[in-house]
């Protein structure tokens, strides 16, 4: 079975703090996904990496970065938190592209 | 901007009917389909993919693919109330993401 980990189930943050999101993942997946969800407005990709030190934007990378040292971890940090990041985050992996993902169970972060 | 639509729905089925969820895509050129399924409050779980034209089975779930018309469905045989969920259509990227739909909210009535 495939097992994607998340740091924290829940996460609450002070507007200007440098936030850490980690996700693990135990089936030697090349690549691996940052989303957020948002009611209406779904699941949007924040960066994604095919393997170790490569990162690639998504679709609303701004206020984002990540880093990717070893093959089966992939951290997001906010580098200054701000309210409009209160969000889930969802961390995902899969084999190989074109491969299925298999998601973490989610961190929900509130920024006050 | 490629882009995935579903019916935000509710769907609303009774027990044991089948409950039908469609998904359109605007990408001609796409090859690999999901259908995800997420509870309230939790992460999304894969249920199905598929690839080529035609009907893919497992179980109760019955994946569609109609590459021409650019369509994609998940039939939901003898519908149970552990069915109700919001069930999500991917399609992957070109550059090996998924790209997700909004979301079907399905609820099975007792």
């Amino acid at each position: 079975d495939v097992k994607v980990t998340q740091s924290s189930r829940y996460l609450v943050k002070r507007t200007g703090e440098k936030v850490f999101l980690e996700c693990v993942q135990d089936m030697d997946h090349e690549n691996m996904f940052w989303y957020r969800q948002d009611p209406g407005l779904g699941l949007r990709l924040i960066y994604f990496s095919y393997d170790v030190k490569m990162k690639e934007k998504g679709d609303i990378p701004e206020g984002y970065s990540v880093s990717r040292e070893k093959k089966e971890r992939f951290s997001l940090i906010l580098e200054s938190a701000s309210t409009n990041q209160t969000s889930m985050y969802l961390c995902a992996s899969s084999l190989r592209t074109p491969y299925e993902q298999y998601f973490g169970p989610g961190t929900r972060l509130t920024v006050t | 901007q490629k882009e995935v639509e579903q019916n935000s729905g509710p769907l609303s089925v009774p027990e044991g009917a089948i409950a039908s969820l469609n998904c359109t895509y605007s990408d001609r050129g796409s090859q690999s389909f999901f259908w995800y399924r997420q509870y309230s409050g939790k992460s999304p779980e894969l249920i199905m993919f598929i690839y080529s034209n035609g009907d893919k089975e497992d179980g109760r779930f019955t994946a569609q693919l109609n590459k021409a018309s650019q369509y994609v469905s998940l039939l939901i045989r003898d519908s149970q109330p552990s069915d109700s969920a919001t069930y999500l259509c991917a399609v992957r990227g070109s550059q090996g993401n998924l790209i997700f739909g909004k979301g079907t909210k399905l609820s099975v009535k007792p």
